[in-house]
């Protein structure tokens, strides 16, 4: 069955601090793999595609790693902003074209 | 570029009713997406079309829920009767290209069926 796990399921940290999210996917054949930032009460904005064939992507102090063989995922935020309290949401998609298969989120709130 | 656009923001209404809610892509988008999201459920993919031709509505879940595209700046998403367990945000999200394309999604649509 095609899955999308992330964890943890919330986590709270100072703001400054580095964190890392984890997304594991059973999802196959494989086309892409999405991270999204959803603000409360907003729609998710994108941050990172990445297919198969890429490892790492960044946007800003956002970096997306990836590695297919593992089906495993993460995203690292370096020096966490109170903006960065969002959830983030792992999507992989199957064959181009094909359903999307999204995970719960992962809720992160940053503090001062 | 005023990004997706949808309407009404919210929405109450009482259960057996029906509810239309409306979006309008980014101009010259010609995928869009239709997805419910709820705590307990997450992100749903409902339905999606390509230059107006829905492509796979696997997700939608009842026929009590219908989907249109009538031309390449509108969509409807209507849900006929409505249930309380049909209370959810729903998002309407467009891309310029095929599935590796970014998505853009709108503000999204509260619903609350009582």
């Amino acid at each position: 069955k095609n899955q999308v796990e992330q964890s943890p399921q919330s986590l709270i940290i100072l703001e400054g601090k580095n964190c890392t999210l984890q997304c594991n996917y059973t999802v196959s054949p494989f086309s892409n793999l999405r991270w999204y930032k959803q603000d409360t009460g907003r729609g998710p904005v994108s941050l990172t595609i990445m297919t198969f064939s890429e490892n790492t992507k960044s946007n800003g102090r956002y970096t997306a790693t990836l590695d297919a063989d593992t089906k495993q995922s993460s995203l690292h935020i370096t020096a966490s902003q109170l903006s960065d309290s969002a959830s983030y949401i792992c999507v992989v998609m199957g064959q181009a074209g094909t359903a999307l298969i999204f995970g719960k989120g992962t809720t992160l709130s940053v503090s001062s | 570029d005023a990004g997706v656009i949808q309407s009404p923001r919210h929405e109450v209404t009482e259960m057996g009713q029906e509810v239309t809610l409306r979006c309008k892509p980014i101009s010259g988008h010609n995928s869009l997406f239709w997805y419910r999201q709820t705590m307990m459920r997450g992100l749903e993919l409902l339905i999606y079309f390509n230059n107006n031709v829905p492509i796979d509505d696997s997700g939608m879940p009842e026929d009590r829920f219908s989907a249109k595209m009538p031309n390449a700046s509108f969509s409807t998403l209507k849900i006929q009767p409505s249930e309380p367990r049909d209370s959810a945000v729903y998002f309407c999200a467009s891309t310029a290209g095929g599935g590796s394309e970014t998505q853009y999604f709108g503000p999204g649509t509260r619903l609350l069926v009582l």
